[in-house]
Order: C-alpha cells, then structure tokens, then sequence
C-alpha cells in the first residue's frame, strides 16, 4: 500500500507565475489535508478537504490560493501569481474514514521556491 | 492565538541519555495529543499519541507523560540514539475531526 503521494517534489517558480501542486491520498483515505512549512518552523494547517468537498479552509489566505479534491484525481493546491514569501514545503497528508483529524498519513512534502 | 507551545527550540543528548520535549497547550477542547517525528527532507511522521484520559503511554524507548490540570505534555526518549536526531513536533487535535495545530518543532540531535 503505497504511503501518500506528491509531486513535483521540488517546484521553482517566478513571481507572478502559478504553481499547482498534488497530492494522492493513500488507498482508501477520503480525507485531505493540506499544511504549509516555512523554514525552521512548524506546520501551519491550510485546508481540510473530502471528495469533492471543502471542509475547513481557515488557514487558506484569503487571495490567491485554492485547493480542490475532485471525484477522480489527486488532489489540487493551486497558488496562483506566486511571490517570495510563498517559498516553504507544502505538505499534504490523508486519514481513512472513521479516523478524522487524528491519524494523518503525511506526504514527503513540495517544496516550492519562488524566484 | 498560540495554542500550543513547544519547547526547547533545540536539544542536544548525548547518546544513551534522556531527551525530553515539552508542550503546554491552552484549549481544554483537545481530545488527542500526538508527538510526530520528522528527518530532513521528508513529511512528518507520527510517533506516538495519548488520549487525556490516561496520564502515561508508552511504546519501545518512546514515552508520553500527560498532565491534563497543568494542560501539559512531554515526550520522553529514553536511551538516545544517533538516528533520533530528527526535529519532533507535539500536536493537539480537538474531538471530532478538525485540524492538527502543531508546536513550533525541537531540533534533536544526538552525539556519540
């Protein structure tokens, strides 16, 4: 049973360009998260996702970045016009049913410089 | 708000000695309270995890201590490795579903 997936794993980007970075729950996780990593710092939680469904999205800054879980597919964090402050590791993790908000499974993380 | 602190910032141990962590968080709502373990370059990875209605757990060389009156807890690694250095994350969950809030992270590193 592969462990949760993401790609790229490294993403460089110019200001004003957009990055679109994935994520594929382990099998037979339904639920997304989505956290953001500055450096030395901790984890800063983004966006709680379902199929098809946003649950929490009170970390998301308000402009410029979304985040999707479609039906089919991995999921989607979309930072559109990227500036430098948006540099850090994206990671994104998933828990089965049943087991909301405490077991997450974390991915190795997208780590995004923004030039 | 802060709603859980970590601290030290930094630990060094020598190998066969004791790391110890700490977390003091301020919402009473919290239901699970997992330690998560994290090398360089990769995704956190959970190490171990109490709920409040016990005060101690403990898995291999790895303890929780759990003070719910003090609204505390510590990660105890007993017999320290080299391969322990990682940065270690406390973390609160509330009951229900909702979203880990993480401590600012401690930097161990383990010296022969």
């Amino acid at each position: 049973n592969a462990g949760v997936m993401q790609n790229p794993r490294h993403l460089v980007r110019r200001r004003g360009q957009e990055a679109r970075l994935r994520c594929s729950p382990m099998k037979g996780h339904s639920h997304v998260y989505w956290y953001r990593q500055l450096p030395e710092e901790g984890l800063k939680f983004m966006v709680y996702l379902q199929k098809e469904n946003i649950i929490d999205e009170s970390g998301m800054p308000k402009e410029r970045f979304s985040a999707e879980f479609p039906k089919e597919g991995p999921s989607i964090l979309r930072i559109q016009q990227v500036v430098r402050g948006d540099s850090a590791a994206y990671f994104c993790a998933s828990s089965p049913p049943g087991q909301v908000g405490e077991t997450q499974y974390f991915g190795p993380g997208t780590r995004l410089l923004v030039l | 708000q802060q709603q859980v602190k970590q601290s030290p910032q930094s630990l060094i141990v020598q190998k066969g000695g004791i790391s110890i962590i700490n977390c003091a968080y301020e919402n009473t709502a919290f239901d699970y309270f997992p330690w998560y373990q994290q090398f360089p370059g990769k995704g956190p990875a959970l190490l171990i995890a109490i709920r409040p209605d016990v005060s101690e757990k403990k898995e291999g060389r790895f303890t929780i201590s759990f003070n719910k009156s003090a609204k505390q807890f510590s990660l105890h690694i007993m017999d320290s490795q080299p391969g322990d250095s990682a940065t270690y994350f406390c973390a609160v969950v509330p009951g229900g579903y909702q979203k880990v809030t993480f401590g600012t992270g401690t930097k161990l590193q383990v010296i022969p």
